[in-house]
């Protein structure tokens, strides 16, 4: 069974720090790992994804993530917040075996603070 | 990338009312369509699947009579919310991918709908 697990539902950090967003995941099969941000009512924006290529994967506007396989982890970093990064941050898992399925975590709320 | 498009972006309807949403995809052909709902912070929740031709699949819990989908194209699907009620109010939001092996969904920008 698939699962996904974001360990925060929110997250603050200062304009100018560091932001880390945590995902843990659980697959029977390879996963693919992807991460979307959601700005007030709008839609899903991709901002990264990884199948299976490099474990390191580089996403749009700064905001990279790192495959980890023995944590199971998949989890979201960028090395300094921008006020126009807060928003919600979904990690989501997509299988295409027996099935295309889409698995959503719980989503993580960002702020960053002036 | 991809882009989907949805219309319209917001709507408020009278109670008992049927309410018609569309989803395009507009640089590809997307042989399966998803919608999904959305309650104030919260994720999102898959409504159905819609496939080109073919009867949605809808997940438990969802009313197939109640949010008719209809995939006529391969670039349009349409979710019509029938006889509305206050409770059908939130956001909903379709995606699209382009099957075979292809991981990824490009959604909507989604639809606010208010129920009055």
């Amino acid at each position: 069974a698939q699962s996904v697990t974001q360990l925060d539902s929110h997250v603050s950090v200062s304009e100018g720090t560091p932001v880390l967003l945590r995902c843990n995941y659980s697959s029977s099969y390879s996963p693919s790992l992807f991460w979307y941000v959601q700005h007030p009512n709008k839609g899903l924006q991709l901002l990264l994804k990884y199948t299976s290529a490099a474990t390191l994967v580089k996403g749009i506007n700064g905001f990279e993530a790192e495959f980890k396989k023995s944590e199971t982890s998949f989890h979201l970093t960028k090395p300094s917040a921008h006020m126009s990064d807060a928003a919600e941050y979904f990690c989501v898992v997509i299988r295409n075996t027996g099935g295309f399925k889409t698995i959503f975590g719980a989503g993580t709320r960002l702020f960053v603070k002036a | 990338g991809a882009v989907v498009s949805q219309h319209p972006s917001r709507v408020i309807c009278k109670s008992g009312t049927s309410v018609k949403i569309e989803c395009r995809s507009l640089d590809f052909q997307a042989t399966t369509m998803f919608w999904y709902r959305q309650f104030p912070k919260q994720s999102l929740m898959l409504m159905a699947t819609s496939n080109e031709g073919s009867k949605a699949t809808y997940e438990q819990g969802v009313e197939k009579d109640k949010f008719l989908i209809n995939h006529a194209s391969l670039t349009l699907s349409t979710l019509t919310v029938t006889s509305a009620h206050p409770e059908d109010s939130s956001f909903y939001i379709c995606s699209a991918r382009g099957g075979g092996n292809s991981y990824e969904q490009y959604f909507g920008p989604g639809t606010r709908l208010t129920v009055t």
